[in-house]
């Protein structure tokens, strides 16, 4: 079955520190992927996307996302976390082959917790 | 929230009652979409539509309905709510249904007793 895995419930980083949220995928294909960040009673923000090209993605707040097609993963990053970033993050893939968003899978989400 | 409005905020309801819930938008967004959130399930679609009057099922309809008659309102209608319907709802818009990202609204948290 084709799926996403957010492995961590829970992530604990101090401030200043580089800070890592982990996704990885298991589709057929090429997927595209995206993460999201939701705040306290908020819906999901989007945070950046990967379609093609360079591994490496970079999106919004100083967070980025580092493809890996070999490991099948999709790893949020931040070199240098603050505690305004503590928030619930979601990994999600859209399979390949469709045209619409209904083919849109979301992790179950990782806590992410910045202390000072 | 994008142009996204949500109502209610929060309803508490009785097992076996209906209940809508509605979306409505400013962006002239084509496609609009239903998700559930609950704990260790991430968001789940439960309905989506690609137009006036076209909507389809996602992972999990059962229980529920949808009813699209203008481009900027999306309703979610559980026709007799029972508990495992206790969830937070969210409502989403996007300009196509290929690969650019979801605008969500802020959500409806739904409890039934």
């Amino acid at each position: 079955a084709q799926s996403v895995a957010q492995p961590e419930d829970q992530v604990n980083v101090a401030e200043g520190n580089p800070l890592t949220v982990k996704c990885t995928y298991s589709v057929s294909g090429n997927p595209y992927l995206f993460w999201y960040v939701q705040y306290p009673n908020r819906g999901l923000q989007f945070l950046l996307k990967y379609i093609t090209g360079d591994n490496l993605v970079k999106g919004s707040y100083g967070f980025e996302a580092e493809f890996n097609k070999s490991q099948t993963s999709f790893h949020l990053k931040k070199p240098s976390a603050l505690v305004s970033d503590s928030a619930l993050y979601f990994c999600a893939v859209r399979l390949p082959g469709y045209s619409s968003a209904s083919k849109i899978i979301f992790g179950s989400g990782t806590r992410l917790s910045i202390r000072p | 929230d994008a142009g996204i409005t949500q109502s209610p905020r929060h309803k508490v309801t009785e097992t076996g009652t209906p209940v809508t819930l509605r979306c409505h938008q400013t962006e002239n967004h084509r496609y609009m979409y239903w998700y559930r959130q609950d704990p260790g399930h991430g968001l789940r679609l439960i309905h989506y539509s690609y137009g006036v009057k076209d909507t389809d099922k996602g992972e999990v309809s059962d229980g529920y309905s949808v009813s699209r008659s203008k481009t900027e309102d999306f309703l979610l209608t559980l026709e007799s709510a029972t508990s495992s319907q206790t969830s937070v709802y969210f409502c989403a818009i996007s300009e196509t249904g290929q690969y650019e990202k979801l605008f969500f609204g802020s959500g409806t948290q739904l409890s039934v007793l």
